[in-house]
């Protein structure tokens, strides 16, 4: 099945800074990437996401990227923001569809702290 | 970012007893999911549910799990016999399919096994 590894488990940058996470994946097939951001005691929330047949995608101050042949994706938030502290799971799956259902594969987390 | 809601907010129960958790569905929302949370560590994928039936398990979601949408409605997950490392957070999360991948969770319901 599929294994997802993400690094590093903990950043702390300070404000304005940019934070950077890397994942990576094993199963080829998986063609859906999304990024959530979790604050504590509250539920995963769908930050951005990108597809396989994308190399990256930006939305405002984050970005993702996706490098297929490599098997790795990353998440780029520039301009960091006391806001921005919380955890941030990476994810791969098989989108549901077809033959497929969907399911999440998560990697461990990144605890994000960014420092006034 | 459409709503999910899930009840209870908190469960506390005995070991050995059983506790139902639920999800409300969004309309046009064709797959569900439960997933858990073991505090301080990464979400972890339980059951995937499609057309009324269970289309895809995790290892964890053993014999004393099952999930149902017992009036076509609400879309639940049983837990029979509750042991102490079932205390967790589970979320339900739900996916319209087709060209739309997005899975978007629910608050979710801790559990406390005692």
């Amino acid at each position: 099945g599929e294994n997802v590894e993400q690094h590093p488990s903990t950043l702390s940058v300070q404000e304005g800074d940019s934070a950077v996470i890397k994942c990576t994946y094993s199963d080829s097939a998986s063609n859906y990437f999304p990024w959530y951001k979790q604050e504590l005691g509250k539920r995963p929330q769908l930050i951005i996401d990108i597809r396989s047949n994308v190399g990256e995608k930006k939305d405002q101050r984050i970005a993702v990227t996706l490098n297929k042949t490599a098997k790795h994706f990353s998440l780029h938030i520039t301009e960091t923001q006391p806001e921005d502290s919380a955890v941030y799971f990476c994810a791969a799956s098989r989108a549901a569809g077809g033959t497929s259902y969907g399911k999440l594969t998560f990697g461990q987390g990144t605890i994000l702290t960014v420092h006034p | 970012e459409p709503e999910v809601t899930q009840t209870p907010s908190h469960q506390v129960t005995q070991m050995g007893q059983e506790v139902i958790l639920r999800c409300v569905p969004i309309s046009n929302h064709l797959y569900f999911y439960w997933y858990r949370q073991i505090l301080g560590q990464k979400v972890e994928f339980l059951v995937s549910f499609y057309n009324n039936e269970i289309s895809e398990k995790s290892e964890i979601f053993d014999d004393q799990f099952s999930v149902e949408r017992p009036d076509g409605s609400n879309f639940t997950l049983k837990i029979r016999s509750t042991k102490l490392e079932d205390s967790a957070m589970y979320f339900c999360a739900q996916a319209r399919g087709g060209w739309s991948y997005e899975q978007y969770f629910g608050p979710g319901t801790r559990l406390t096994v005692t």
